[in-house]
């Protein structure tokens, strides 16, 4: 059982936005800034998109874009792309000085 | 540029321990968190834990505790993972992932991953 709950897919078609959920506890998202966003193509490692709520890795698209309010954390991508597609993973730094994940997101563009 | 790669694929049996490689370049190998984060078939990623390639200092998470070992060789720039007593459940990728030693933020480079299977 993932820490942190996302849903299980979502989907929106080229040019929307789309939010994604990730809901934890006051001992790891609502405890620290701390939460993080990953994208995962098929046979591929884990990418960085968000660090820190709401910070972007340099070379990473302004269309994606994160935030945070009490145990919940938002990562948001507007003017979708083809390119989006893939899983999307939340992860936040805990109370007991390690890290969770949460179970992934299937974003679809339809 | 910042690479991690990573030993190639293993297969053991039950009861066995594998350990897995992760060589960096392009970085100052002690100057950044080493992490291991296994990921099951068509699962999201599981924290295993982190080393300090400096100190040699660990922390491991709660379900790994008495089964891993972190360690490193600063002298190649390499990180390993020891997993013993392997069960089927830990048929998974391994991946190796860095911190900042600063802040606990996010993994920014990772390691392409090395697939572990357990089967008798």
């Amino acid at each position: 059982q993932p820490a942190l709950t996302q849903p299980a897919s979502v989907s929106g078609s080229p040019g929307q936005s789309i939010t994604i959920s990730c809901t934890g506890s006051s001992s790891d998202v609502g405890a620290y800034n701390y939460v993080s966003w990953y994208q995962q193509r098929p046979g591929k490692a884990p990418k960085l998109m968000i660090s820190e709520v709401s910070n972007r890795p340099s070379g990473v698209s302004n269309r994606f874009s994160g935030s945070k309010s009490g145990n919940a954390a938002s990562l948001t991508i507007s003017g979708l792309q083809a390119e989006d597609e893939g899983d999307y993973y939340c992860s936040s730094y805990t109370s007991s000085h390690s890290w969770v994940f949460g179970g992934g997101t299937k974003l679809t563009v339809l | 540029q910042v690479h991690l790669v990573q030993s190639g694929a293993e297969v053991k049996k039950p009861g066995a321990s594998v350990k897995v490689s992760c060589k960096a370049s392009g970085y100052t190998f002690t100057g950044f968190y080493m992490h291991w984060v296994r990921q099951a078939p068509g699962q999201g990623p599981e924290w295993m834990g982190w080393s300090n390639p400096l100190s040699g200092d660990t922390h491991y998470a709660q379900k790994f505790q008495g089964r891993v070992t972190m360690t490193r060789d600063t002298s190649v720039s390499t990180a390993y993972m020891e997993l013993s007593r392997l069960r089927s459940d830990d048929t998974a990728l391994y991946y190796c992932a860095r911190t900042t030693v600063l802040t606990p933020g996010g993994f920014d480079y990772w390691g392409q991953g090395t697939l572990v299977t357990v089967s008798s």
